[in-house]
Formats: structure tokens, C-alpha cells, sequence
């Protein structure tokens, strides 16, 4: 399995600022992925983070809200532009690799978010 | 689009007693998670299941998958307060480590 890690772990961040919120794996992984959690739901899936291109938007997400990196296959970054109360969410990175036939995701710890 | 469908949105269930917690897809299935969550806190793996009427135990939980694919079910034998938490069940259409869609979760409360 791969051992993950996010930070920050939580932060309380004014509306209007940005906010980047870094995942690191212990492994070189392929697929890395941006997940959102609002209050009280389930997770929504926001991008896929594709090492040496641009990222994956689903749907209701855009390039200018959520900016992403992946520099290596180690690591990624999201960063929360121009926030606002409603981006108040924890924010969550997985990586998935191939394991045999079929797909294992891991989960980071998560990133709480909270917007005034 | 893929859509998960998750049966009960919560459940109170006294300690000691057995519970079972449903997902079905609008789609056949490629792979079905399910993925355990403490309040506020990141995901945990439970089981991965990927062929048709395939079963996977592991201490007190089960899970199964039925021959369409469509449908899986999430069982707790004899609860324990370690139970509570929110349970997520997931899927993914296609091979190679794709993303995961999830489905709205069940909490589950375990009542002494």
C-alpha cells in the first residue's frame, strides 16, 4: 500500500485568498486525484493530476478555481483559488495503482478547509 | 455517467446485532470499492471487489457482488462500537487505475 501525506492538515482561510494544499506519496505512483468532501457528503471527484501535462477536470470544476501540479510521481498540489464559504470542504488526494488486474486507490489524510 | 445509489443514508444499530448496507449502479461495474470513514478523517480501505458473484470477508465484514455487477452489499456481523463511521462504496468503470466514483455514504452509529 502507499503511504500518504497532505498539508496542511487544516487551515481557516479568509475569503478572497488561495490556498495550496500539497500530497506526497512514498511511492511513484501514475494516477494521482483530487477529491472534495463537502459538509456532510460524499467525496466528488475534482481532477486527475497527469504527471507532465495539464490536469483532468470533471465536470463543475475549471483551471482557474483549482490550479494543479505534478511535478514527479511523488507529488501534486491543489491550490483553492479565490475562496469563498462554499469552497469550506476537506480536500483529498488518492493515488490508485495497478495491483494485479485491477485498480487499488489510497487516500490521503485529508485537508480541512474552512472559509470565512 | 456512472451513479452509485447508497441504501440506508444512516443507520442506528445496537451493539452486538449484524447490519447490512447496500450500493447499486446505474452501470455494470469494472470494480467495486468499499472504503470505510471516520468522522472527519481519510478514507480507509476495506475491499476491493471485481467479478461477478465474487464474496471477500475480512474480521466481521463481508462484502459481496452479484452476477450482474450491478449491486453490492456490505455486511457487519455481531457490530462493535469500532464499526461507526461513514461507509463509502465506490466504483470504476474501466481498467488501469481510473478514478472512482463514490456514492453518497452510510453513516452507521453503533448503540451501546
Amino acid at each position: 500500500s502507499a503511504v500518504i501525506s497532505q498539508k496542511p492538515s487544516r487551515d481557516i482561510c479568509q475569503r478572497g485568498t488561495s490556498l495550496t494544499i500539497q500530497c506526497q506519496v512514498d511511492s511513484q505512483v501514475t494516477m494521482m486525484f483530487w477529491y472534495r468532501q463537502q459538509p456532510g457528503q460524499s467525496l466528488t471527484l475534482i481532477a486527475t493530476a497527469n504527471q507532465g501535462s495539464e490536469a483532468t477536470y470533471e465536470s463543475g470544476f475549471v483551471i482557474d478555481k483549482f490550479p494543479i501540479s505534478r511535478p514527479n510521481l511523488t507529488f501534486s498540489t491543489l491550490t483553492v483559488s479565490n475562496m469563498s464559504p462554499e469552497d469550506s470542504s476537506i480536500y483529498l488526494c488518492s493515488v490508485g495503482a495497478l495491483a494485479g488486474t485491477y485498480n487499488e486507490q489510497f487516500f490521503g489524510p485529508g485537508t480541512r478547509l474552512t472559509v470565512l | 455517467s456512472q451513479e452509485l445509489e447508497q441504501s440506508p443514508q444512516s443507520l442506528i444499530v445496537q451493539e452486538g446485532k449484524n447490519l447490512t448496507i447496500n450500493c447499486t449502479s446505474s452501470k455494470t461495474l469494472y470494480g467495486l470499492y468499499w472504503y470505510k470513514q471516520k468522522y472527519g478523517e481519510g478514507l480507509i480501505f476495506l475491499m476491493m471487489l471485481q467479478k461477478g458473484g465474487e464474496e471477500k470477508s475480512h474480521e466481521k465484514i463481508t462484502a459481496k457482488l452479484d452476477e450482474k455487477k450491478q449491486q453490492s452489499s456490505l455486511h457487519i456481523t455481531a457490530s462493535q462500537p469500532s464499526h461507526a463511521g461513514i461507509y463509502l462504496c465506490g466504483a470504476d468503470e474501466y481498467s488501469s487505475a481510473s478514478k472512482i466514483i463514490f456514492g453518497s455514504g452510510t453513516r452507521l452509529s453503533i448503540r451501546p
